[in-house]
């Protein structure tokens, strides 16, 4: 049973590179997310999508896009990238419902620095 | 807006009982969860409050009060595993669906 998948796990990118991170979950899951982890911080939302063809801003959205790309898939694309978005990345889905708490399933995490 | 706070480091000897607490400010809110996150791992759920008082699940226990927008954590017979990071979170609603907000988390040290 996979749960939520992402790749890369590690990733070394020169600053103005550009990468998409890919997500999947295979629980059938309405809500995807995506998050970015610093050193002695929380998660701060980057982006999420509620359903399938629907994606929103999150707290720090600058600097990246998603997309979509149906139920199971959800990717996240630096298009130039830059040292201040050197970070861990989670990948997160769930039911989305309240009723089934909000309960989110994390992917292993994408280890990203930008030099 | 919205906020928590939560302690950054708590320390406890292997065996005793430790309480973290959270304190949160938040619109459209429905109830208030725990995660646990271990050094270069992932975060996994541990419990969720939607209503005000006690949810126990084997040795965690985490309590809500929606009045006081206050709940807390409570882990007992502290074992050297859980030593990791502890996030509170809120879920509240927006636009099309619910979000789950994170505290910075709370790092717990369980010494021998």
């Amino acid at each position: 049973n996979a749960g939520v998948t992402q790749t890369p796990k590690f990733q070394v990118l020169k600053t103005g590179q550009s990468m998409t991170l890919q997500c999947a979950q295979d629980m059938n899951h309405n809500s995807m997310y995506w998050y970015r982890q610093d050193p002695g911080m929380g998660l701060r939302l980057i982006y999420y999508s509620a359903s399938e063809g629907t994606t929103d801003k999150g707290e720090v959205p600058n600097g990246y896009n998603v997309s979509r790309l149906n139920k199971r898939e959800f990717s996240l694309r630096l298009e130039s990238a830059a040292p201040s978005q050197t970070s861990v990345y989670f990948c997160a889905s769930s039911a989305g419902t309240a009723l089934a708490k909000n309960i989110q399933y994390f992917g292993a995490g994408t280890r990203l620095s930008v030099l | 807006g919205q906020s928590l706070e939560q302690p950054s480091e708590v320390t406890a000897v292997e065996g005793a009982i430790v309480q973290i607490n959270c304190t949160y400010q938040t619109s459209g809110f429905y109830g208030l969860s725990w995660y646990q996150q271990h050094d270069g791992g992932a975060p996994t759920f541990l419990s969720y409050n939607g209503l005000d008082g006690l949810e126990e699940t084997g040795r965690f226990s985490s309590f809500l009060s929606r009045s006081d927008s206050y709940g807390y954590l409570l882990l007992q017979e502290l074992q050297m595993k859980d030593s990791a990071s502890y996030f509170c979170a809120v879920l509240g609603s927006l636009t099309g669906g619910f979000k789950t907000i994170f505290g910075a988390g709370t790092r717990l040290f369980v010494k021998a």
